[in-house]
């Protein structure tokens, strides 16, 4: 089955502690997303990468991180400088294209409580 | 920049009723358009896309949308509502002249269907 996992579904950490969130996609896409999810908010861009060791940040970059050293894997630190870290974190995928935004594919979301 | 606006928060309608969700853009080219479902504590599924061509799209599960420029809308249309619709809705719009950068999502519509 082709898709997206992330993991784990829920996530608690104490108040503190940096945390990564795995993104796994197995759909052959070169570009890949992590968004912060809040009631109400809608879905806020966390950062973004187009292609292996290279990414972008997105509206609320600020005290998150990101690697891309595999294709197929985008995980995202929170870090202890994000002052509200308790949210629903989202992945996407999305194939190459050059001149155009194509579909983007959701993963099912990790939960994270920070207590 | 692109910009989304959702200006429902929040809809309830009776099973069988017919559903239209309102979904305005801000966009200088030609946009892509998207409509994605979101059931709680999931991820996003895709509903239907605009790239070009006919302006009334067909999408999944009975819904349709239909693309009217000199509106700058994208709005969603269900002729009749299941319960199992009962879920938030985004839109979402892309660049026509880019490749890769991120969609703009609109804040979401809450649906509720009553008996």
């Amino acid at each position: 089955d082709g898709g997206i996992t992330q993991s784990p579904k829920y996530l608690f950490r104490k108040e503190g502690q940096n945390v990564t969130l795995s993104c796994e996609q197995n759909l052959n896409h070169d570009a890949m997303y992590w968004y912060r999810q809040d009631p109400g908010q809608g879905l806020r861009l966390i950062y973004y990468s187009q292609i292996v060791n290279d990414f972008q940040k997105g509206d609320i970059a600020e005290g998150y991180s990101v690697s891309r050293e595999k294709k197929e894997s985008f995980p995202l630190t929170v870090t202890s400088a994000q002052k509200n870290p308790t949210a629903f974190y989202l992945c996407a995928s999305s194939p190459l294209t050059l001149f155009w935004t194509d579909t983007q594919y959701f993963g099912p979301g990790t939960r994270l409580t920070v207590l | 920049a692109q910009s989304v606006t959702q200006p429902d928060i929040h809809i309830t309608v009776s099973e069988g009723a017919s559903l239209e969700l309102r979904c305005n853009y801000s966009y200088g080219a030609t946009p892509y358009l998207f409509w994605y479902v979101q059931s709680p504590g999931q991820g996003l599924q895709l509903l239907l896309k605009y790239f070009s061509g006919d302006t009334l799209v067909q999408g999944i599960k009975g819904f349709e949308a239909e693309f009217k420029r000199s509106q700058s809308s994208f709005n969603l249309r269900k002729p009749s509502v299941h319960w199992s619709d009962a879920a938030e809705y985004f839109c979402a719009v892309g660049e026509g002249n880019s490749g890769n950068t991120p969609l703009v999502f609109g804040k979401g519509t809450r649906l509720s269907v009553i008996a």
